[in-house]
This record gives structure tokens, C-alpha cells and sequence, in this order.
């Protein structure tokens, strides 16, 4: 059973350019959260999407935005990027929004910016 | 609002050691407790878990007891591995308007010595 799969593993972009993450959930969950972990840190909580809607959001600007297909796969887009935004950006997928059975993260799309 | 301090690192200490990393949380209401292990390159993985006061979580020899009073949930281990060397985060999950948000610590980096 796969679980959960995150592509590209490693991307590097120049400042203002746009990126797009993508986000494939294990199977049988509807819940998708991104979280954004820069070097030495914890990962910080950018949003999370049930049912194709964005359902929580954290202390990201406008310029992080998401969507939610379907089949529950997601994207993480980023626009106008800038060097402080070079971290490991995980996806993590649960069933009802991980209140049941927590979550089960990927491992990461490695973001740099230069 | 929510947040985990959780204790700096680096740890390092020989096999066969006990290993004890201290964790404390601010929290609205009794959250869901975590802890998070992170080897390198990968994701994160659950280690163990305690939905209440008084709980016990424990996997692989790790243990963790969720308690109240201190707002603490501090991971132990009476015997550490060389194979246990990774980064540890302890995490809680929001409950209300933060429902399936996890807030993490910045991560403790455990060295294990053969």
C-alpha cells in the first residue's frame, strides 16, 4: 500500500520565480496539510484541504496557495519566492481532517532558492 | 494559543544509555500529544502518541506519559541503539478552530555512539 508521494524530491528556482509541489495522499485518506520545516526547525503548519476546500490556514502570506482535486491529491504553489523560502515542504494526508487516525507524512519536496 | 518547546540539542550519547528529551506544551484544553522521529532524508515518522491525561504512549522502547499537571510529555528510552540516531519532535494537535493542526518543537538531534 503506498503511502504518501511527494514530487519533485528536489527542486532549485530562482528568486521571483513560481513554483508548483505536488502531493499524492495514501489511499483511503481525503485530508491533505502541507507544512513548511526550514533547516534546524520544527515544520510549521501552511494549510490544510478536506473536501477540495482550504479548511485551516497558518501564518503563511497570500503568496502560498493550494488546491485540492478529486481524488484528493494536492498541489502547493509559491509565488514570487524568495530566498527565506528554501526548506523541506512535507505533505502529510490523514482521514477526516486527522482526527481519527492521525497522519502519515511524505518525504518532502527539498526547495531551494538562490 | 498553541505551542511546544521542546529541549535543545544535540544529544549524544553512547549505546546502551538512557535517553530521556524533555517536552512541554501551551495548549487551549487537553490536546492530542506526539512524537515525531525524522531520519535523515526521510519524512517524518509517528512514534508514539497520547490522546489524555495520565496516557501512555510507547513504541519500539520509546515511552512518553502525557501529564497535566506539568504540561509535559517527555520521550524516554531505557536503552538506546545506534539505529535510534535521528531527530525527534514532539508535537500536539490543536483542538476547535486549530482541529487537525499540528504544532511541532523545533526537534531534538540524537547522536548515538557504538
Amino acid at each position: 500500500d503506498a503511502g504518501v508521494t511527494q514530487s519533485p524530491t528536489h527542486l532549485i528556482k530562482t528568486r521571483g520565480q513560481q513554483v508548483t509541489l505536488r502531493c499524492s495522499p495514501k489511499s483511503g485518506h481525503d485530508t491533505v496539510s502541507w507544512y513548511q520545516q526550514a533547516l534546524g526547525q520544527g515544520p510549521q503548519f501552511i494549510f490544510q484541504y478536506y473536501e477540495e476546500e482550504e479548511r485551516q490556514r497558518g501564518n503563511f502570506p497570500d503568496r502560498f496557495s493550494g488546491h485540492q482535486f478529486p481524488n484528493y491529491s494536492s498541489e502547493l504553489n509559491v509565488n514570487a519566492l524568495l530566498l527565506g523560502d528554501s526548506a523541506l515542504y512535507l505533505c502529510a494526508s490523514s482521514l477526516e481532517q486527522g482526527t481519527v487516525y492521525g497522519y502519515t507524512f511524505g518525504s518532502g519536496t527539498r526547495l531551494t532558492v538562490v | 494559543g498553541n505551542s511546544v518547546t521542546q529541549m535543545e540539542g544535540p544529544v549524544t550519547l553512547s549505546e546502551e544509555a538512557f535517553l530521556t528529551i524533555n517536552c512541554t506544551y501551551t495548549a487551549t484544553g487537553y490536546p492530542s500529544l506526539f512524537w515525531y522521529v525524522q531520519y535523515p532524508g526521510e519524512g517524518l515518522q509517528l512514534l508514539l502518541k497520547a490522546t489524555k491525561a495520565d496516557d501512555k504512549g510507547s513504541n519500539k522502547g520509546f515511552e512518553a506519559t502525557y501529564r497535566k499537571e506539568t504540561t509535559s510529555f517527555h520521550l524516554e528510552k531505557g536503552s538506546v541503539q545506534v539505529s535510534d540516531s535521528a531527530v525527534y519532535f514532539c508535537a500536539l494537535r490543536g483542538r476547535g478552530s486549530t482541529l487537525g493542526r499540528l504544532y511541532f518543537g523545533r526537534g531534538t538531534q540524537l547522536t548515538v555512539w557504538p
